[in-house]
């Protein structure tokens, strides 16, 4: 079964910096593109940033450009978004989702970042 | 960017009516369009890829079909764990793009 566990959200104030983290288990993390994908309260989604299977190729949307850097460990089956000078509208439920031709085909239960001052 | 529009924003339907929901992209996207439910509390579950491939486990009452500019998801009949949001989005062109839902609740 494939399972998808974020951790690593909080409370942090703007200009601040957060590592969230993904765990992964119930299939071969090693050969899939994964995604970050956020959720403003009471808002839409947003597609934030994904990786390559090996980490070789990433893209972000604009919004995050320079400030989030996504990565992953093979090795430990996780995935990560180190998100640096947060703003108050990164605010959201952040989702980890496990990519199959560009589809986010599974995704795990979130993990709430709040930036507030 | 490629802005998805979704109509209606809210539709109330009755238990074992048909739903119809409507997508649109600001430019073509062939048919990399996906639809996802999500429910209060809950993540998003992806339900048709591909502008009209259910997903794995997704019930045959939920049909996708369009292709370009214009999309639409129908579910034929509705059954009670259907009332929730569903989003559509585009995976044609970075940076991947969602509309902005559509409520459907219970009449």
């Amino acid at each position: 079964e494939v399972q998808l566990v974020e951790s690593g959200g909080g409370l942090v104030q703007p200009g601040g910096s957060l590592r969230l983290s993904c765990a992964a288990s119930g299939f071969t993390f090693s050969t899939y593109w994964m995604s970050w994908v956020r959720q403003a309260p009471g808002k839409g989604l947003e597609w934030v940033a994904n990786i390559k299977e090996d980490g070789s190729e990433k893209y972000y949307v604009d919004s995050v450009k320079g400030r989030f850097t996504v990565s992953r460990d093979n090795t430990e089956n996780s995935l990560y978004l180190q998100m640096d000078s947060l703003r108050t509208e990164d605010t959201a439920v952040y989702y980890c989702a496990r990519d199959e031709l560009s589809i986010h085909y599974y995704w795990g239960q979130g993990t709430l970042v709040t930036v507030s001052s | 960017e490629i802005v998805m529009t979704q109509s209606p924003a809210t539709l109330s339907v009755s238990p074992g009516e048909r739903a119809t929901l409507s997508c649109r992209a600001s430019q073509s996207v062939s048919s990399k369009l996906a639809w996802y439910q999500q429910k209060p509390g809950q993540a998003p579950r992806l339900l048709i890829y591909g502008a009209f491939n259910r997903a794995t486990g997704i019930p045959a009452r939920f049909s996708g079909s369009g292709s370009g500019t214009e999309f639409t998801l129908t579910i034929s009949s509705l059954q009670s764990e259907d009332f929730a949001v569903y989003y559509c989005q585009q995976y044609n062109n970075w940076p991947w793009t969602f509309g902005q839902g559509t409520k459907v609740e219970i009449e």
